[in-house]
């Protein structure tokens, strides 16, 4: 079974610096989906940055960007220029890319919070 | 983007009643859809998978005849709490798939029902 770790369960950033959120992940697949979801208070999950494993490069949006380590089953979260409403919690999640399979596998979160 | 709506947001019940959580893709259709389970601070679990027109597949522990899926039609699903008791309280979240988009794309989530029961 596909198990997804988030090691930090607390972090905190001052506003405008960067921080970099972890997550490691065990599957036995070669071809899958990661990704990282924030979750503010509303509680209403938002898709942040996706990163599909056949690809080197690693996903960029905006202030957001990622390192995948495929071989270290790694994939951490960089937050550049952090910003008040970054502040949430943090999922790192997995699914496989197989045909009809589309469930996710989070991890326990990582709560974000900014400094002003 | 696709919207998922998730309703009612939140609900207070007695203990012993039943309670229905409507998912309801807006403006796509979605043969596959998904529910969630989320304690305070913890992550979400999944519950299910809720297919259109047939039988929904429940992970391992979930008890099927206590949280009744039922996903009638290519734009609904529905998820039944029965019989709650105040351990149901939690967060449930649903999301769905676009089934005219290819297989990498995201899911879209609805808003969360907040459940409590007295």
């Amino acid at each position: 079974a596909q198990t997804v770790t988030q090691s930090q369960p607390e972090m905190s950033v001052q506003e405008a610096e960067t921080v970099t959120l972890s997550c490691t992940y065990d599957t036995s697949e070669s071809d899958y989906y990661l990704f990282w979801y924030k979750q503010p208070p509303s509680r209403q999950m938002i898709l942040v940055i996706r990163q599909e494993a056949y690809k080197q490069q690693n996903a960029t949006e905006n202030r957001f960007s990622v390192n995948f380590q495929k071989a270290a089953k790694s994939f951490s979260l960089k937050i550049s220029d952090s910003q008040l409403g970054d502040a949430a919690m943090y999922f790192c999640a997995y699914r496989y890319s197989g045909a009809g399979s589309y469930q996710l596998t989070f991890g326990k979160g990582t709560k974000l919070s900014v400094i002003p | 983007g696709a919207v998922v709506s998730q309703h009612p947001s939140w609900v207070i019940c007695k203990s012993g009643t039943s309670v229905k959580i409507e998912c309801r893709s807006l403006d796509f259709q979605a043969t596959t859809m998904f529910w969630y389970r989320q304690f305070p601070k913890q992550s979400l679990m999944l519950m299910a998978t809720s297919n259109e027109g047939s039988k929904a597949t429940y992970e391992q522990g979930v008890e099927k005849d206590k949280f009744l899926i039922n996903h009638a039609s290519l734009t609904l699903s529905t998820l039944t709490v029965t019989s709650a008791h105040p351990e149901d309280s939690s967060f449930y979240i649903c999301s769905a798939r676009d089934t005219g988009q290819a297989t990498n794309e995201k899911l879209f989530f609805g808003s969360g029902t907040q459940l409590s029961v007295l």
